[in-house]
């Protein structure tokens, strides 16, 4: 068990400019999630995927992010045109569905500042 | 629309004595309840969860209790040690597996040598 690993941890960029985060779940994981924190709040639901189905984006999305997991394992997420408000720790989680409990096991995030 | 609440932002204590950390939530299907602990520069790690047919589970030093009809859970960490300082995240979730986990706010707590 190599644990949920994210890339990169730490990301800046200006306004506008595109950026792309990977995670790479638990091998044997086939449920994978990203969430959203800010300074003082809870990881919030952006998306989850079933091995490679999308099965929910939270309305909350803007269109400007998108997520994929192409062959059911790792899985990226893309933020175009980024604004000074996308700045947070991106999480992400995974799980084995069924399981005996719903315990998720989260990345270290990557944490985006946009300038 | 906060569903998990967690209404104290910090909590202080004495090390060695109890901390209580206190959940509320409003959506009557949640079914499972975790709590997860949340170093800095760190992703959460999960602690100890409880089903809502349970009212009361423990593991070590930690214990969850569940109130269902008053909608409130609340995570018991005796003794407390200096190493429990962290923010704690309560979360829940309904009984499908289709259901997603949602967060509380989270509360720090310091623990004092």
């Amino acid at each position: 068990d190599t644990g949920v690993s994210q890339d990169p941890r730490h990301k800046i960029t200006k306004r506008g400019q595109n950026v792309t985060f990977r995670c790479d779940p638990i091998s044997e994981h086939n449920r994978l999630y990203w969430y959203r924190q800010t300074l003082g709040q809870g990881p919030e639901f952006l998306t989850y995927f079933q091995n490679e189905a999308q099965l929910e984006k939270s309305r909350l999305l803007s269109d400007r992010f998108s997520a994929e997991r192409p062959k059911g394992s790792f899985s990226t997420l893309e933020i175009q045109r980024t604004e000074q408000g996308d700045s947070a720790m991106y999480l992400c989680a995974s799980s084995l569905i069924p399981a005996t409990n719903e315990k998720l096991f989260f990345g270290s995030g990557t944490q985006l500042s946009v300038l | 629309d906060q569903q998990v609440k967690q209404n104290s932002p910090s909590l202080s204590v004495q090390e060695g004595r109890i901390s209580i950390l206190n959940c509320d939530y409003t959506n009557s299907m949640f079914d499972y309840f975790l709590w997860y602990k949340k170093y800095p520069a760190e992703g959460p790690t999960f602690l100890i969860s409880i089903s809502s047919i349970k009212d009361k589970n423990e593991d070590g030093r930690f214990t969850v209790f569940l109130n269902k009809s008053a909608k409130h859970l609340s995570l018991h960490i005796v003794p407390s040690q200096p190493g429990d300082s962290a923010v704690y995240f309560c979360a829940a979730k309904g009984q499908t597996s289709y259901d997603k986990v949602i967060f509380g706010p989270g509360t720090s707590l310091s623990v004092i040598p």
